[in-house]
């Protein structure tokens, strides 16, 4: 079993959308989660960090479920700029990152 | 300011075949670490570096694979005896001191072995 498993999607949607995935983990001593954006073969870069009472960053909204053990990200108005893939990530040592395979999310005009 | 750079950006070899993949942190990070990404896959932890020492070489798949940072600063991954399934993408990550501070990520090298 992966630790860290996503819908791949893809999620096509329209500009000024919302759309929402989450990822489930199966590591209880998890320590960090977050969400990294990778754009099409470029690397992966830190979109937010997630803690346990949510947290928004403009019009992204992630959230954590430490007793479900999963994760998620809901994105507002989308944006044709948020077309990416999305990388569930999970921590739990000081230092090892463990990632899912992404979900795709298409934003069409 | 300079982000992580690694080089070469591209690397065709062929099966059998040795290779060296650099990477090259972002200035004051002490910590380094490699990762391997496969298509259509998230990446894979291989290797982490504080300073000179590997602190955590687990996720090497066997002993083909190799990585030293002899300086502290640049690290080389090497591969002998490459395989076809080797083709992937290798990313190297740096951080300001463990991983605890944000790792930021090089663009990677896009090996493939025929």
């Amino acid at each position: 079993r992966k630790e860290v498993e996503q819908d791949p999607g893809p999620f096509n949607v329209p500009e000024g959308a919302t759309v929402a995935f989450n990822c489930t983990y199966s590591n209880s001593a998890s320590q960090s989660f977050f969400w990294y954006r990778q754009d099409c073969r470029k690397e992966p870069k830190l979109l937010m960090s997630v803690y346990s009472s949510g947290n928004e960053d403009g019009r992204f909204t992630a959230q954590l479920n430490r007793a479900s053990q999963y994760i998620s990200l809901l994105i507002r108005d989308s944006k044709l700029s948020d077309s990416a893939t999305y990388l569930c990530v999970v921590r739990y040592n000081d230092y090892k990152l463990s990632f899912g395979a992404g979900t795709t999310v298409t934003v069409r005009a | 300011g300079a982000g992580v750079s690694q080089t070469p950006s591209n690397k065709v070899t062929e099966k059998g075949k040795y290779v060296e993949l650099r990477c090259d942190p972002i200035s004051g990070h002490t910590a380094l670490y490699w990762y391997r990404q496969s298509l259509g896959q998230g990446p894979e932890f291989l290797i982490y570096f504080q300073g000179t020492g590997a602190a955590d070489d687990s996720g090497l798949p066997n002993d083909r694979f190799f990585a030293v940072r002899p300086e502290g600063s640049v690290s080389t991954l090497k591969i002998q005896r490459t395989e076809r399934g080797d083709s992937a993408v290798y990313l190297c990550a740096s951080s300001l001191t463990s991983g605890i501070n944000e790792q930021f990520f090089g663009p990677g090298t896009r090996l493939t072995v025929l």
